[in-house]
């Protein structure tokens, strides 16, 4: 498994972008980018993932080093309900997640 | 929302008690997976499910935990003889393709004491 190193924390005004980055330098040629979130006392939650482009969905952006030994989440607009710890994990076909200790993002009103 | 659930939310149990818990993944999601997350830690894999077969465990899995997922629905984990070092949240989640987005439940926190 790729080996994956994020900030353990990063603080955001309330309604102002976030980005959240993330190294995988040993990242396979065949991982996706996959990014999860946990929510206070609840299970993981899909954000967005890619494999070289960036990529957009209504929760947020993914920017991709073009090397892809690095990539960064973007919140565009944080707000109170987006505060959770954000896993970065390089994913493909062996079927486990497997989740780093993240970045826990805290939101300021 | 028919999203994944499990049961008990909470389980306080006395050391060396047997504990079950279960979980009931989106319908027709045919991959099921179980994970252990302790205080500060992200989720560790612990095994996963096509259908009824169980297809990796992981070393995490000793001997006295034991899953099962009868008719490929739901799933249930058991462990035997609960020790200290079990207390964690049980997540389970689910996914319809190979390699796919998993869909976690809420998680069962347990508490040995």
């Amino acid at each position: 498994d790729a080996k994956t190193t994020q900030p353990n924390s990063m603080e955001s005004n309330e309604e102002e972008p976030v980005h959240l980055p993330c190294n995988h330098s040993t990242i396979s040629g065949t991982d996706y980018i996959h990014w999860y979130r946990q929510l206070p006392s609840q299970g993981p939650e899909y954000v967005i993932h890619g494999l070289t482009s960036n990529v957009n969905n209504r929760m947020a952006s993914l920017a991709i080093a073009e090397d892809r030994k690095s990539s960064t989440l973007i919140l565009h607009r944080a707000t109170l309900r987006d505060a959770a710890v954000y896993y970065c994990i390089p994913y493909f076909g062996n079927e486990k997640l497997t989740f780093g200790t993240g970045t826990r993002l805290t939101i300021i009103p | 929302d028919t999203g994944v659930s499990q049961n008990p939310r909470h389980k306080i149990t006395k050391r060396g008690q047997n504990v079950t818990f279960r979980c009931d993944p989106i319908s027709e999601h045919n991959r099921l997976y179980w994970y252990r997350q302790t205080l500060g830690q992200g989720p560790e894999f612990l095994t996963y499910f096509q259908n009824e077969a169980q297809l990796e465990k992981s070393r995490l899995l000793s001997d006295r935990f034991s899953a099962e997922r009868p008719k490929g629905s739901f799933s249930t984990l058991e462990i035997q003889r609960t020790e200290q070092g079990d207390s964690a949240m049980y997540l389970c989640a689910s996914s319809l393709l190979a390699a796919g987005t998993q869909y976690f439940g809420p998680g069962t926190r347990l508490l040995v004491l």
